[in-house]
């Protein structure tokens, strides 16, 4: 089993909708969750930090649910440059150092007009 | 800052030749990570280093070699490329110890092994 799995997509949906994408990860040990955003032929970069409570960011609303090892994404009213490939992000903490990070495979998204 | 650089941009190479990618970060981050994506496929870590003097193997290590002589440098070696290698290598830093640790990525590099 991978230690990070993403639904690879392609979700293809009109602009204004809401989507939501999950990001399971097996490790019960991991400590930080992020969500990062790439575009084709780019590097990938941060969205967001996903914290316990939940959290916000605009359009962006990142959970995480420790129980069932899971964190998602939701994003609403989408719009065309939401187009992208969103990566889960998982760090695996020794001590008070971050020993390993692992990325899932990636959720691509395109919003039609 | 430069942030993370990566070279060259784009390689060509011949089955069994070596060469080295070169990954720079000037800010001053313990961390560093070679990764490797395929078309389709999401980043898989080849080696990763949480500071000078110290690495180790991600998912898929084979084929290629990792040293971490200096907190700034960290160089991937294809000791003999094959054409299973034909991929984009992207190299990534973060600084350790923190509660909150973005992942900083190079412009990557694109090698096609004929």
């Amino acid at each position: 089993r991978k230690e990070v799995e993403q639904d690879p997509g392609p979700f293809n949906v009109p602009e204004g909708a809401t989507v939501a994408f999950n990001c399971t990860y097996s490790n019960s040990a991991s400590q930080s969750f992020f969500w990062y955003r790439q575009d084709c032929r780019k590097e990938p970069k941060l969205l967001m930090s996903v914290y316990s409570s939940g959290n916000e960011d605009g359009r962006f609303t990142a959970q995480l649910n420790r129980a069932s090892q899971y964190i998602s994404l939701l994003i609403r009213d989408s719009k065309l440059s939401d187009s992208a490939t969103y990566l889960c992000v998982v760090i695996l903490f020794r001590g008070s150092s971050a020993s390993k990070i692992i990325f899932g495979s990636g959720t691509r998204l395109s919003i039609r007009p | 800052n430069a942030g993370v650089t990566q070279t060259p941009k784009f390689q060509v190479l011949k089955t069994g030749q070596s060469m080295t990618l070169q990954c720079a970060q000037d800010m001053n981050h313990e961390y560093m990570s070679w990764y490797r994506q395929d078309p389709g496929m999401g980043l898989r870590l080849i080696h990763y280093s949480v500071g000078a003097g110290i690495t180790d193997q991600g998912e898929v290590p084979n084929g290629y070699n990792v040293s971490r002589s200096t907190t700034e440098d960290f160089p991937l070696r294809l000791l003999s490329a094959a054409p299973s290698q034909t991929s984009v290598y992207f190299c990534a830093s973060s600084s350790l110890g923190l509660a909150e640790e973005t992942q900083y990525f190079g412009p990557g590099t694109r090698l096609l092994v004929l």
